[in-house]
Parts: C-alpha cells; sequence; structure tokens
C-alpha cells in the first residue's frame, strides 16, 4: 500500500474553533486521497473524496461547508473541521492510492478531541 | 442489511493457534478484497488484497475468496502475540479500489 502521513496525530481544541488536518503522500503522486473518520468500536466511514485540482466528492450526510478538504498538490490534501463541537470529536484517517491503481495505503491518523 | 458484516469479537486465541476471520457480504459486484490491520488508535495497515475469487498467500496469513458464496476469510498461521489487534475486512466493486465499503472490524487476542 500507499505511505501516507498525516499531522497532527493528536489535537485538542475548544468548541467553536476550527482544526486542520494534513494528509502527505510521501514517495508518490497521489491524484486522489479519502477521508475517513472512525468512532470509537466502529468502522471507517468515507466521508469524502478529495481529488488534486477540482472539487472534493462528499458522502451523503456529510457537511460540505463544515469538513472544508483542499487537495492543492499531488502530495497534499487537508481537512479542515470549522466551529469544531464535542460531536466531531473522532478519529480521522486519510489514504491514498498512487497514481497507477491498487489498494489504497491509510495515514496513521488523528485524534480530534472538542471540548 | 449491512453491505458488509464481520464479527466483531473479540476473539481470544493462545499463541502459535490458526486464526480464521470471515466477512460476508451482499453485494455481488464487489470484485476487489482486501484485509487491513489496525492496532489501537493507529491507522489501518494493509495486509492482503484479492481480486475476484481464490486463495492468495503471504507468509502466515492465507486470504481467501468464495464469490459464489459471498464469503471471505483471512487465515493466520502460527498466531504471535504481536497479531492481536482489529483486523478489517475490505471491498470494492468494478471501479478498482475507488470506494471501499469496510467490515466493523474483527478485534483479535493472542495469548501468550
Amino acid at each position: 500500500g500507499a505511505v501516507v502521513s498525516q499531522h497532527p496525530s493528536w489535537v485538542i481544541c475548544k468548541s467553536g474553533t476550527s482544526v486542520k488536518i494534513e494528509c502527505r503522500s510521501l514517495d508518490f503522486q497521489a491524484t486522489t486521497m479519502f477521508w475517513y473518520r472512525q468512532f470509537p468500536k466502529q468502522s471507517l466511514m468515507l466521508m469524502a473524496t478529495s481529488n488534486e485540482g477540482s472539487k472534493a466528492t462528499y458522502e451523503q450526510g456529510v457537511e460540505k461547508d463544515k469538513f472544508l478538504i483542499n487537495h492543492a498538490s499531488l502530495t497534499l490534501s487537508t481537512l479542515t473541521v470549522t466551529s469544531a463541537h464535542p460531536e466531531d470529536s473522532s478519529f480521522y484517517i486519510c489514504s491514498a492510492r498512487f497514481a497507477s491503481g491498487g489498494p489504497q495505503g491509510f495515514g496513521p491518523g488523528t485524534r480530534l478531541t472538542v471540548t | 442489511q449491512k453491505e458488509v458484516e464481520q464479527d466483531p469479537g473479540p476473539l481470544s486465541v493462545p499463541e502459535g493457534a490458526i486464526v480464521s476471520l470471515n466477512c460476508t457480504y451482499s453485494n455481488s459486484a464487489f470484485q476487489y478484497f482486501m484485509w487491513y490491520r489496525q492496532y489501537s488508535r493507529k491507522g489501518p495497515e494493509l495486509l492482503m488484497y484479492t481480486y475476484s475469487s481464490g486463495n492468495k498467500e503471504d507468509g502466515r496469513f492465507t486470504a481467501q475468496v468464495d464469490k459464489s458464496s459471498k464469503y471471505i476469510s483471512l487465515f493466520i498461521r502460527d498466531s504471535q502475540p504481536s497479531d492481536s489487534a482489529t483486523y478489517l475486512c475490505a471491498m470494492s466493486d468494478s471501479g478498482g479500489y475507488q470506494k471501499v465499503t469496510f467490515g466493523t472490524g474483527t478485534k483479535l487476542q493472542v495469548i501468550p
């Protein structure tokens, strides 16, 4: 799978503030990256598909104005949680595929806690 | 009914045992099948991936796909305490690995 990094690994923020999470492909160019959310003892739920140079595609039920995704380069996608609330506290994980295809490789995840 | 069903466990086995992890699915369009291992508070790590039906072996791990029964399995031989983790099955349709549907994961504990 692809080698993907995420930053930060853990963040605590106050309710009402915004938080940005970065996802980088380390040794390849990723035209497509994916953002998932995982609640405790639950599986990964796809939030959106991030395409380099174009708008992200959001899954049903995911608020695009709350979860802003920017894929400005072939190695970087960012997820910004705007006006975060305690219910946004979760484990956010990004993934990427090699441009030539193949299964997704996942980043280490970012644990967000909103107080 | 969920598209992918996976027993959440936990599954506890003694060190050295053969472990069998399974998933069933309902979407006959699924053609790509994956197994990921996830340690606590970490991102999933790809273990195995297969296309269509058949078996694939990699070291102590064997993945099996039976599309006629809509059933996939992961076998772990000579299980080790370091195998203790949550194992997620995942699958996608003819679009390749673009949109993946995950099982809920099975938590495995290998007891020394």
